[in-house]
């Protein structure tokens, strides 16, 4: 069965530098889809990066990236540059196998505070 | 923004009494699902849907139930609430495996 491990419950950055949100993963299966999600005070599910397993370069949206280092099953999110409304809960989620009809896991989440 | 809404957003009810909470989305995407969530544990998955009438359990089914007549209809019901139900209910759409699930606005549940 897959398994998301998140093991920092809170973080904490200073405004304007890089973090590191970790994210580990077990699965037997090679096809598999790993997902950030980012929900804010106000709740909503802000979906942020997908990386697949098979793809060869590390995925990245904006500020967001992806360290993927597959041999360690970890899928940690950087986020460069934090900025105040970076501030909020932060979700690993994965899919896998991609070939049959498998449900999205999440992890427990880390709840991210950037400081001014 | 994926058009997927959540019935009811908040709900008070009380313990022994059924309860539906509905998801409908105009996507027509294939796959739904039912989370809940509470402090310290994340999302985790009650019910998905995988097409209609096609549905599965998650990690956390007991007391759950779930249907789906209509692509773009997925139901969930507690058959006699609990206060352990108690919680705030997502549901999520997607398209494929390999896409991103789009989330509903979320259901506060409170059993009284």
């Amino acid at each position: 069965a897959q398994k998301i491990t998140q093991t920092q419950p809170g973080m904490f950055v200073q405004e304007k530098e890089a973090v590191t949100l970790d994210c580990t993963y077990d699965t037997s299966d090679p096809s598999y889809g790993l997902f950030w999600y980012k929900q804010p005070s106000s709740g909503e599910m802000i979906f942020l990066i997908y990386q697949g397993s098979y793809d060869q370069q590390n995925a990245t949206e904006g500020r967001y990236s992806l360290n993927f280092q597959k041999a360690r099953k970890s899928a940690n999110l950087v986020i460069s540059a934090s900025q105040l409304g970076d501030s909020a809960m932060y979700f690993c989620a994965m899919r896998g196998p991609l070939s049959g009809n498998t449900p999205l896991v999440f992890g427990k989440g880390t709840r991210l505070s950037v400081i001014a | 923004d994926a058009g997927i809404t959540q019935s009811p957003r908040h709900k008070v009810t009380e313990t022994g009494t059924p309860v539906t909470l509905r998801c409908h989305q105009t996507e027509n995407h294939r796959y739904m699902y039912w989370y809940r969530q509470d402090p310290g544990h994340g999302l985790r998955l009650i019910h998905y849907s995988y097409g209609v009438k096609d549905t599965d359990k998650g990690e956390v089914s007991d007391g759950y139930s779930v249907s789906r007549s209509k692509t773009e209809d997925f139901l969930l019901t507690l058959e006699s609430a609990t206060s352990s139900q108690t919680s705030v209910y997502f549901c999520a759409i997607s398209e494929s495996l390999a896409v991103e699930a789009f989330f509903g606005q979320g259901t506060r549940l409170t059993v009284v």
